[in-house]
């Protein structure tokens, strides 16, 4: 059974950093591109972060691009989003994907969401 | 890529077929479209990849159709469990992957 657990939310202030995890069982880690997706009350889902399954490329949204660095470690099945310069607006549940590459790019799989709240 | 959901909120009744809108401001090749739905307090899951391919698990009660910017997703007897919010999400190859803000289906 896939299964992907998020952890590393928090309340923080604004221009304060965090890094999130997420462990990863029941598939291979290390064939599938990872994805972290955030979604803001009340908001739809907004992809943050994309990074292939050898790491050796990552994509970003714009307004999250010199702040947010996603990486990971095969080995361990993990996968993690460090957030600098955190705003206001960063505020959401975050969630580790797993991406499918069946007919496009989508998110087959979702982890239960860590919640990060930037507020003073 | 903008993609608009109609209607924001749909009223219906368990049995009744719902149909929601998904319309992209710019054409999706290959009709790289996927449809999630969303409890209260839980994360979205995948129904519909591909504009019109189940997800594994999924009912045959969801169908997707559509193609280039107009996609739909139709329930076809809705059941109480259906009841819920969802969003589309397209894939357009070095274009940033985004998701509609949602419809949500609500008992009437």
């Amino acid at each position: 059974e896939v299964q992907l657990v998020e952890s590393g939310g928090g309340l923080v202030q604004p221009g304060e950093s965090l890094r999130l995890s997420c462990a990863a069982t029941g598939f291979t880690f290390s064939s599938f591109w990872m994805s972290w997706v955030r979604q803001a009350p009340g908001k739809g889902p907004e992809r943050v972060a994309t990074i292939k399954e050898d790491g050796s490329d990552s994509y970003y949204l714009d307004s999250v691009k010199g702040r947010f660095t996603i990486s990971r470690d095969n080995a361990d099945s993990s996968l993690y989003l460090q957030m600098n310069s955190l705003r206001a607006e960063d505020t959401a549940v975050y969630y580790c994907t797993r991406g499918n590459w069946a007919s496009g790019y989508h998110f087959d799989y979702w982890g239960q969401g860590t919640l990060v709240t930037v507020s003073s | 890529i903008v993609l608009t959901q109609s209607p924001g909120t749909l009223s219906l009744s368990p049995g009744e077929r719902a149909t929601l809108s998904c319309r992209a401001s710019q054409s999706v090749a290959n009709n790289q479209l996927a449809w999630y739905q969303q409890k209260p307090g839980q994360a979205p899951r995948l129904l519909i990849y591909g504009a019109s391919s189940r997800a594994t698990g999924i009912p045959d009660r969801f169908s997707g159709s559509g193609s280039g910017t107009d996609f739909t997703l139709t329930i076809s007897r809705l059941e109480p469990e259906d009841f819920a919010v969802y969003y589309c999400q397209q894939f357009v190859r070095s274009r940033p992957i985004t998701f509609g803000q949602g419809t949500r289906l609500e008992t009437k």
